[in-house]
């Protein structure tokens, strides 16, 4: 069973920052949260991932409160390319060889004109 | 930046036939994954491989199935006798050793199965 719960699908329009929020009520305390963005017929890519509080990069930001049950990802100022599907994901990167991802539906985001 | 790469791209075979979908997983990677995507659904784990042998798989991946690392760069996955339902999107992954490391995709071999 997929440890995440996101919302099916998400609509914005070009120029505005863009929030998704994931629950994971249970986390372990050795699961990191990292999030995939999809486009049609591609394979997932990598957008961030984290532990705790904020991680930014060049792409996205992403907020984990202090509990780790929930985590946002912020996309600013998107675009007609952000279109796609995102995906947040738990797990145990450090757990030996148990490293396989369990995948939910993902958030489907429709950026508009 | 360097990249998973699949080939082929798209692959039709008759159902009972044996296909070799191939990987190139990004070079200094240590973990190798594969995954399918049915058309509409969720992304499914299948198998994981890591010092060259299955780390880890899943209920779906059964005896019709199995993974090779021929050399020092290619990984494949063999599905023996086809049948309708393994017509899917199949993603190869990888990632490197090192903590805090996520798993990199290739963009997919649709495998269509008639």
């Amino acid at each position: 069973l997929a440890k995440t719960t996101q919302p099916i699908s998400m609509d914005s329009y070009e120029g505005q920052e863009v929030n998704i929020t994931c629950s994971h009520n249970n986390i372990a305390t050795n699961d990191y949260i990292t999030w995939y963005q999809q486009f049609p017929s591609q394979g997932p890519r990598f957008i961030i991932q984290g532990y705790k509080t904020k991680v930014t990069n060049e792409v996205a930001s992403l907020f984990i409160p202090a509990d780790r049950k929930s985590s946002t990802l912020s996309l600013p100022r998107v675009s007609l390319s952000d279109t796609a599907v995102y995906y947040c994901l738990v797990g145990d990167f450090n757990a030996g060889n148990n490293r396989k991802l369990i995948w939910g539906l993902g958030t489907s985001l429709a950026v508009n004109p | 930046e360097p990249e998973v790469t699949q080939t082929p791209s798209h692959q039709v075979t008759q159902m009972g036939q044996e296909v070799i979908l191939r990987c190139v997983p990004i070079s200094n990677h240590l973990y190798f994954y594969w995954y399918r995507q049915i058309l509409g659904q969720k992304v499914e784990f299948l198998v994981s491989f890591y010092n060259n042998e299955i780390s880890e798989k899943s209920e779906i991946f059964d005896d019709q199935f199995s993974v090779e690392r021929p050399d020092g760069s290619n990984f494949t996955l063999k599905i023996r006798s086809t049948k309708l339902e393994d017509s899917a999107m199949y993603f190869c992954a990888s990632s490197a050793y090192n903590t805090d490391q996520p798993q990199h995709f290739g963009d997919g071999t649709r495998l269509s199965i008639l």
